[in-house]
């Protein structure tokens, strides 16, 4: 079986500064680990995608995330918060040709 | 090239209706997977379609099914609509299995009176 925990349903950060969100994931085989962005009423658009051929994984407006087994984790960064970041973060986790499966999301708030 | 579309965006049923809703996979995809995303939570995976046939299915009950036709555009069809039912269903389409990426059409907003 596998799932992913999110950290923190609600984050709020400064705009200009660190973006941490953190997720956790569990499996039995090697993961396929997902970073998606919804932005309000929309469909959900992906982030970045780790498929084991490199631990740290940059994906588009500037986000990065480091694939850590020892921890199990797959926390998602950005160096500086813009207000257009604001929106709801989902990992999610694939191992084995399983269906993907969510994590319950984080809602981001940037405070300008 | 075009995104993955959905339609209608909108929908108000009553309890006990049936639905159907659809989505076109983006040119040269052959896999479509369908999500239900109930309020401040996040998708829940329904079933996948590659090349016309079912290729996986989460923990729904069978009022709860789909085709994918020839040309991989895709149905959801839900019947005996519940109150539970109410959420946003997402369709995502890839170039195969779900290690592939998935691009995710806008949803249908279902709401079930």
């Amino acid at each position: 079986a596998q799932s992913v925990t999110q950290l923190g349903s609600h984050v709020s950060v400064s705009e200009g500064a660190l973006v941490l969100l953190r997720c956790n994931y569990s499996s039995s085989v090697p993961p396929y680990l997902f970073w998606y962005v919804q932005y309000p009423n929309q469909g959900l658009q992906l982030l970045l995608k780790y498929t084991s051929a490199a631990t740290l994984v940059k994906g588009i407006n500037g986000f990065e995330a480091e694939f850590k087994k020892s921890e199990t984790s797959f926390h998602l960064t950005k160096p500086s918060a813009h207000m257009s970041d604001a929106a709801e973060y989902f990992c999610a986790v694939t191992a084995g040709y399983q269906k993907v499966t969510f994590g319950t999301g984080t809602k981001l708030q940037v405070i300008p | 090239e075009t995104g993955v579309t959905q339609s209608p965006t909108h929908l108000i049923k009553t309890r006990g209706q049936q639905v159907t809703l659809r989505c076109s996979s983006q040119s040269g995809h052959n896999t479509v997977s369908w999500y239900q995303q109930a309020l401040g939570q996040g998708p829940q995976f329904i079933f996948q379609y590659y090349r016309e046939e079912e290729n996986g299915r989460g923990n729904f009950p069978p009022r709860f099914s789909g085709l994918q036709f020839p040309n991989y555009s895709s149905e959801l069809n839900v019947n005996a609509l519940e109150l539970d039912d109410s959420a946003l269903y997402l369709c995502a389409s890839s170039m195969g299995g779900f290690q592939e990426t998935q691009y995710f059409g806008p949803g249908t907003r279902l709401l079930v009176l």
